[in-house]
């Protein structure tokens, strides 16, 4: 069975320290990786995705997610995090021969960034 | 263009009561989804439609659950006798067929008293 862990609910960041939220996932071959942000009151913002090719994906508001197949991860990081990057992040899965089929979603970490 | 869009936005309904939620995909986007977001649940996938294809329903959690699409556009859910445990926010979601991620819609937050 397909399934998405991530262990922290909640990372705390001070504003301009660099930012890591995790993720780990079980899938039966390829997997197709994804990272969403929910803003309060907001539907999921897609951030990016890792289908093949190179293990780092860069995506929106300057994150980048590192695909390493031997740990099964996929974490989501920032160089240097803004207040304005807290919100609830989810990491989703969905193996490469499903396609079209729904994404299984971990239970989501929120970030808080101080200033 | 457009995002997907749902109404209402929130829904108060009496235990019991049978309810419609409605959600508008993206134009041109064949792969609608309906998801659950519960607190401390994340999101759990409810039905999938793609194109004229019979969906998947596999992720509904009881017969008192349902949704249609029609046209292959707009799709409902709807939820019979609602329950307390009913109460979470709903999220819509569409795709193009060949494309790999989903956009969201802003979800309708559902209370059952």
């Amino acid at each position: 069975a397909q399934s998405v862990a991530q262990p922290e609910d909640q990372v705390n960041v001070a504003e301009g320290n660099p930012l890591t939220v995790k993720c780990t996932y079980s899938v039966s071959g390829n997997p197709y990786l994804f990272w969403y942000v929910q803003y309060p009151n907001r539907g999921l913002q897609f951030l990016l995705k890792y289908i093949t090719g190179d293990n780092l994906v860069k995506g929106s508001y300057g994150f980048e997610a590192e695909f390493n197949k031997s740990q099964t991860s996929f974490h989501l990081k920032k160089p240097s995090a803004l207040v304005s990057d807290s919100a609830l992040y989810f990491c989703a899965v969905r193996a490469a021969n499903q396609a079209g089929t729904a994404l299984i979603f971990g239970k989501g970490t929120t970030l808080s960034v101080s200033s | 263009g457009a995002g997907v869009s749902q109404s209402p936005s929130n829904k108060v309904t009496e235990k019991g009561k049978d309810v419609e939620l409605r959600c508008d995909p993206i134009s041109g986007h064949t792969a609608l989804y309906w998801y659950r977001q519960s607190l401390g649940q994340g999101l759990e996938f409810l039905i999938y439609f793609q194109g004229n294809s019979a969906p998947d329903k596999s992720g509904l959690p009881s017969d008192r659950f349902s949704a249609e699409r029609t046209g292959g556009s707009v799709s409902t859910l709807t939820i019979q006798r609602t329950q307390q445990e009913d109460s979470a926010v709903y999220l819509c979601a569409s795709s193009l067929r060949t494309a790999h991620e989903q956009f969201f819609g802003p979800g309708t937050r559902l209370t059952v008293l």
